[in-house]
């Protein structure tokens, strides 16, 4: 099992529509991450978030830490064939001897 | 500007054969690391350094070496290759180790198939 869970594992849907993404675990995060990966490419870092409750905002990408620092979310409004692409979250924390561990993955697929 | 460059991009092994691959950047960072990324798993970490003469191991550090000679470069290295070993390969590096503010660089991987 891995520390951090993505929920869902794949996702479609149409352009124009939103959508959340969601990363869960057990431990507590020093800070949490959000990368996408576009095929044939290594992933790209969105945002860095280390306060609990934390909420950033990336244009129409929407992140937040949760409370306990344990899970975190992303939320895209009005997507677009641009946002395609595997979304990963990836936390750092004592349980992970300080560096990143990734979760397990989000394939996002938008419509035209 | 090249960031992380791996070597090979590419390859096909059989059961038990050895390899290396290499992992250079050029923004002069501290920290590498080396994942692997298989379907429906993420990336998970195999081994890190947090600087030239150091490694570490990450999650799945089993079946993998690796060494950092000099700064710029992280070699991972297979001595008996297993068909569990089938995966894409991740580089990355970063500034330091304060992962408040710090954000991984990552190559283009490295796709490894062992037959």
């Amino acid at each position: 099992t891995q520390l951090l869970e993505q929920s869902p594992q794949f996702l479609s849907i149409q352009e124009g529509e939103n959508l959340t993404v969601y990363c869960n675990s057990s431990s507590v995060f020093s800070s949490l991450q959000w990368y996408r990966q576009e095929p044939g490419e290594g992933p790209v870092l969105l945002v860095t978030v280390v306060t609990g409750g934390e909420v950033k905002k990336l244009k129409r990408l929407t992140f937040q830490f949760g409370d306990a620092r344990k899970d975190s979310s992303l939320h895209i409004t009005a997507a677009q064939t641009g946002d395609t692409g595997l979304y990963l979250c990836a936390g750092a924390g004592p349980n992970t001897g300080n560096q990143f561990y990734f979760g397990t993955g989000t394939s996002l697929t938008v419509i035209p | 500007n090249a960031g992380v460059t791996q070597t090979p991009k590419f390859r096909v092994l059989k059961t038990g054969q050895s390899m290396t691959l290499l992992c250079a950047q050029d923004m002069n960072h501290e920290y590498m690391y080396w994942y692997r990324q298989d379907p429906g798993m993420g990336l998970r970490l195999i081994h890190y350094s947090v600087g030239e003469g150091t490694t570490a191991k990450g999650e799945v550090p089993d079946g993998y070496n690796v060494s950092r000679l000099k700064k710029q470069n992280f070699l991972l290295g297979l001595e008996s290759a297993a068909p569990s070993q089938t995966s894409v390969y991740f580089c990355a590096s970063s500034f330091s180790g304060n992962t408040n503010t710090g954000e991984l660089f990552f190559g283009e991987g490295s796709r490894l198939t062992v037959l």
